[in-house]
Formats: structure tokens, sequence, C-alpha cells
């Protein structure tokens, strides 16, 4: 879930799992959200991005949902590896308006 | 690699010294950011600039001075930082300044203020 405070939420999940990792945005008139992985010592790396014309979009082994309605986002990943391990945030923006970013949250894999 | 690079990729520093952080997107990008990302908060925008020409800094203290000489480069000089401002520097750049599209990272810049 979306980091609001001191810690970043874990989610730890067996390899070979899905992973479903949530955000929720606050600003209802977003039309934009993306999805970014940063694993340790690295820069935040662009996963997957979505319109608010669309509410699902997948890449490869990842599919991003967004629930308008609640505002929601969530981000799936398939067949879980190690590599996966990184922190995960979602940011929402609108043109005219700067992105805005979530606390993140840490996917660990399980061998 | 996402076409942005950044050096030094860690510094160490005391608060009377002086340095810089050099940013360089190879994306063809005209707008460019500065965000500092601490381990208890979430990424924070401090300075943006579009082709050459800062449109937004987000209250950050003068002993951040970005400089921006041209739309492939970023600097953010540093002088007179606290122990608090110890962070990752991270720089990115997207087509244009908007909310509505990607911006690419750079690795950061991992800065320790003694």
């Amino acid at each position: 879930g979306e980091s609001v405070g001191l810690h970043l939420p874990t989610l730890s999940v067996q390899e070979g799992d899905n992973s479903i990792i949530n955000c929720a945005y606050s600003n209802s008139a977003s039309d934009y959200f993306i999805w970014y992985k940063q694993e340790s010592g690295k820069g935040p790396q662009f996963i997957i991005d979505i319109r608010s014309n669309m509410d699902k979009r997948q890449g490869q082994r990842v599919t991003v949902l967004l629930n308008k309605t609640v505002k929601h986002l969530s981000l799936q990943i398939a067949a879980t590896q190690p590599g996966d391990s990184a922190v995960y945030f979602c940011a929402e923006g609108q043109a005219g308006n700067m992105l805005t970013f979530g606390g993140g949250t840490r996917l660990m894999v399980k061998p | 690699e996402t076409g942005v690079t950044q050096t030094p990729r860690h510094l160490v520093m005391g608060m009377t010294n002086k340095k810089s952080l050099k940013c360089e997107q190879h994306l063809g990008h005209n707008a460019m950011y500065w965000y500092k990302q601490s381990a208890k908060k979430p990424l924070e925008l401090m300075f943006v600039y579009s082709l050459e020409e800062r449109v937004e800094n987000n209250s950050v203290p003068s002993r951040f001075s970005p400089e921006c000489p041209n739309s492939s480069h970023l600097f953010l000089h540093l002088h007179t930082l606290q122990p608090e401002d110890s962070a990752l520097y991270l720089c990115a750049s997207s087509q244009e300044v908007t909310g509505s599209m990607k911006q690419y990272f750079g690795p950061g810049t991992r800065l320790t203020v003694t």
C-alpha cells in the first residue's frame, strides 16, 4: 500500500506468485499515472503508465489497473522473480502540473 | 541505462564545503528536474527547468543553487549544507514540463553532509 508516514510498507511474496502493489492517489483531476521501480543504489526506473481514459493496461508481466471512482491504482506483477525485489512507487499528474510521487512499497521476493 | 547520467555517484562533504552535482541527459528532452529523496519522505521536487529557464522552485533553501547552461546539462551547486540535507539527489528529464508524461531518472548522487 501507499506509504504515508515514517516507514515503507513491505510486501513479501514467494517466487513464482503474483504480486499486487496498491496506491491511493489524492487528486481527482489527475489524468496520468505512472509506476516506477527503484532497486537499491539506483534511480527510479519506468515500468508502466496509464491515462485516465483507460482502466487497465498491460505490459510484459505487469498490469496496471485504475479505479477512478475510489482513486486507486494497482500494479500487478505476474510470476514474481527475485529480480523484481525493489521499492515500487506510483505518481499522479496532469497537464499543466507536476508529477506527484507516493512514498512507495518495498517488494521482497522469497526464493 | 535511462539516458540520464549523474556525477558524482557518492559525495561526502563538510558543512563549510562547496560542491556541485552534475546531470546530463542524452534524450533530446526539453525539461530537467532535481529531486531530493530522503528515507522518510516521498520524492521532493526541488527545481524544474524548461529549455534552460527555471519554471519552478519549491521553496528550496538558498544553500542549493541550480544552473542549467543548456537543455542537456543541469547542475546543483551546494554550499554551507546542513546534516539534514544528506539524501539521494535525483535528476530527471522529460520531453516537456508537464505532469502528463513520463520522466526518466538518473542513478542519483548519494550525498552525506558531515
